[in-house]
This record gives structure tokens, sequence and C-alpha cells, in this order.
């Protein structure tokens, strides 16, 4: 069993265009991540969210927005997609401070 | 604003021969440090980490040194095996940091020769 999957693996769409991406993680953790790997490979960042707070890291546009229907799941929307937006991003999960995170596979997203 | 960096984008070692990865940081809140491994089209997976109260970790062929008074970790594979190629990503953590956020740097691609 996959412990963090996130679907789609791939993702080709043209800029304006709306999509989401989903997130599933089945260890029973209670914090959730979306990271942006750009073309220099720096994954970064770009929301953290348990079941009390989301942590939005400033530099991410307003059209990224995540959403978490329950604890074992956190989706990226991202409205009006631009070229820029094209990168691998990587969902994770992970159990509490100080212990390590569990990374999804990775869906690679290429707006042209 | 990067909090964690490598500075070697990429290493080679011969097969059997020591791989030394090098890892800094800025942000003295940080308390927990990770390496993850990478293989292309997959995601990070964790490899072994050392809590900011040890400066030496240890899990088979895999070592962690944190030298905290530098701000630098350090990843000693050894002997190094040709599926040790891969990209490795430090990491870095810590309660006051925020909600459990984990900051990484920009990764060292390791190619071991056979």
């Amino acid at each position: 069993d996959t412990a963090v999957s996130q679907t789609p693996k791939y993702l080709v769409t043209q800029m304006g265009n709306d999509k989401s991406i989903k997130c599933e993680q089945n260890l029973g953790h209670d914090t959730m991540y979306w990271y942006k790997q750009d073309s220099k490979k720096f994954l970064k960042i770009m929301f953290s969210y348990n079941n009390k707070e989301l942590i939005i890291n400033e530099t991410v546009p307003n059209r990224f927005s995540p959403k978490s229907p329950d604890k074992a799941h956190l989706n990226l929307h991202i409205n009006s997609l631009e070229l820029g937006d094209s990168a691998v991003y990587f969902c994770a999960s992970k159990r509490q401070t100080n212990t390590e995170a569990f990374f999804g596979q990775g869906t690679r997203l290429t707006v042209v | 604003d990067q909090q964690v960096k490598q500075n070697s984008p990429s290493l080679s070692v011969q097969e059997g021969r020591i791989s030394i990865l090098n890892c800094d940081y800025t942000n003295s809140m940080f308390d927990y440090f990770l390496w993850y491994k990478k293989y292309p089209a997959e995601g990070p997976t964790f490899l072994i980490s050392i809590s900011s109260i040890k400066d030496k970790n240890e899990d088979g062929r895999f070592t962690v040194f944190l030298n905290k008074s530098a701000k630098h970790l350090s990843l000693h594979i050894v002997p190094s095996q040709p599926g040790d190629s891969a990209v490795y990503f430090c990491a870095a953590s810590g309660y006051q940091t925020g909600a459990n956020n984990l900051f990484f740097g920009t990764g060292t691609r390791l190619t071991v020769i056979p």
C-alpha cells in the first residue's frame, strides 16, 4: 500500500485553465504539505496544514489554494494557470515535530 | 531566503570509496536535521536524521555528523555503491520555525562509478 499517493502523476494543460492535484495519506499523520520543485530543483514549501492551522508560504500566489476535506487528504487547486507554474509538485505528510516526512511520487505539471 | 544550503550540486565517487555530502544552515532555531534520497521520477525518501542534542548518528553505511557551532552537517556513505547514485537533499526543522515545516537544500547529485 502506498503511504502517500498523489494523482495525477503527469498533468499537461493550457494557460488560463484551473486544475487540481489530489493527495491522500494512509499513515494517520495529522500534518500534510505541498512542496514545489522548480527548474532549479529547489524543494520549496508551499503550504503546511494540520487539523488546527493552515500555514501559507507568503510567496505563493493566491491562485494556489489547498483544500482538505479530511485529515487524510490535502488537495491542491490552481486557478488561472501560468507558464511559470510548470514544475513538479510533491505532497508530503508527517506525524509530529522532529519526525520524518513521507513524500508522494510527485505530479509533473506542464503548462503550455 | 534559503535557510538550508548545499553548495555542491554534484559529486562523483568511485565504488567502495567514501561519499561525503555537505549541508549548511542559517537558522539557529533548527533542531532536527534529515537527509533524503531521491531517484528520478520518484518522491524523496527519508534516509537518516539527527537531533541537535547529538553530534553523530549512524545507520549501516550511512552516518550523519552535526556541528552546531558551525551550523553544518554532513552525510557519509561508506562504502559507496552504484545503487547510491541519486540526488541527496538535506532538510531541517524545528518546532519554533513553525508548524513542523521542513526546509530543504537544493540537493547534491551523487554518482557512484562502478
